[in-house]
C-alpha cells in the first residue's frame, strides 16, 4: 500500500511566524503536490513538484514556498504565516509520465491554525 | 483548461435508499475522471476512475459511475446506502501533459439517515 504521511496532524502558529509542513511518501513517486482545503471550496493547489529540485507553482501559490531535496519527501513553507493561512493541508504523491489517468494518493492532512 | 462543478453540495438520503451524487466537467481534452471520498479526520481516499477503458466504472464499496460524453457528466451512484458511507465526495479531472495535475470539484456530503 502506498504510504503518504505527514508530519503533524494539528498544528497552532501565531502570525508571522515561519512554518514548515513536511510530507514523505514511500512509493518512489516522482510526482508529490500540496493543497489546501477549505469548507466550500474543495482542494486547490498551492505548489507541485514532478522532480527533485524542480517545482511549479498551482494555482494559490502567494505566501507559500516549497522544497524537495529528496524524491521521497516534499515540504511546505508558510514564510510569515497569516490569519488567512489557517487551513487543511493535504499532501498528495503520483507517477510520473504525463498521462491523465494516475491518480494521487493522500496523506491524512494537517490542520494549521494560525492566530 | 479543466473545471468540474458538483451540482449538490449536500444531499441526504435513507438508509437502503439509493445515492446519486451529480457531477459536470469541462475538458478541452480527452479527460480521466475521478471520485474520492473523505471520511471525518480521514484523507481522501480513491472511490473510482475512468480512463476511456468503459463508460460504466464500477468503484469500491459498490459504487459506480457513468460517464456521459454528450452530457459532460460523471454522476456517482449506489443502489443501497449504508450508514458508513456519510462522508464528504469530491468529483475530480486530470488532463494529460499536465503533471497528473487534479482539479476538484467543491465537494457533496452525504448523510446517511436511519
Amino acid at each position: 500500500d502506498v504510504k503518504v504521511t505527514q508530519s503533524s496532524r494539528y498544528l497552532v502558529k501565531r502570525t508571522g511566524e515561519k512554518v514548515f509542513l513536511e510530507c514523505v511518501q514511500d512509493m518512489d513517486h516522482e510526482n508529490m503536490f500540496w493543497y489546501r482545503q477549505d469548507p466550500g471550496l474543495g482542494l486547490r493547489l498551492i505548489y507541485f513538484s514532478y522532480d527533485v529540485k524542480m517545482k511549479e507553482k498551482g494555482d494559490i501559490p502567494e505566501g507559500y514556498s516549497v522544497s524537495r531535496e529528496k524524491k521521497e519527501r516534499f515540504s511546505l513553507i508558510l514564510e510569515s504565516a497569516s490569519t488567512n493561512q489557517t487551513s487543511m493541508y493535504l499532501c498528495a504523491s503520483g507517477l510520473a509520465g504525463g498521462v491523465s489517468y494516475n491518480e494521487q494518493f493522500f496523506g491524512p492532512g494537517t490542520r494549521l491554525t494560525v492566530l | 483548461a479543466q473545471s468540474v462543478t458538483q451540482l449538490d453540495s449536500h444531499v441526504s438520503v435513507s438508509e437502503g435508499t439509493p445515492v446519486l451524487l451529480r457531477c459536470n466537467y469541462s475538458s478541452s481534452y480527452s479527460p480521466s475522471l475521478f471520485w474520492y471520498v473523505q471520511h471525518p479526520n480521514k484523507g481522501l481516499q480513491l472511490l473510482l476512475k475512468y480512463t476511456s477503458a468503459a463508460t460504466l466504472v464500477k468503484g469500491i464499496n459498490g459504487f459506480e459511475a457513468e460517464f456521459k460524453k454528450s452530457e459532460t457528466s460523471f454522476h456517482l451512484t449506489k443502489p443501497s446506502a449504508h450508514m458508513s458511507d456519510a462522508a464528504e465526495y469530491f468529483c475530480v479531472v486530470s488532463e494529460a501533459g499536465t503533471a497528473s495535475k487534479l482539479t476538484f470539484g467543491t465537494g457533496t456530503r452525504l448523510q446517511v439517515t436511519l
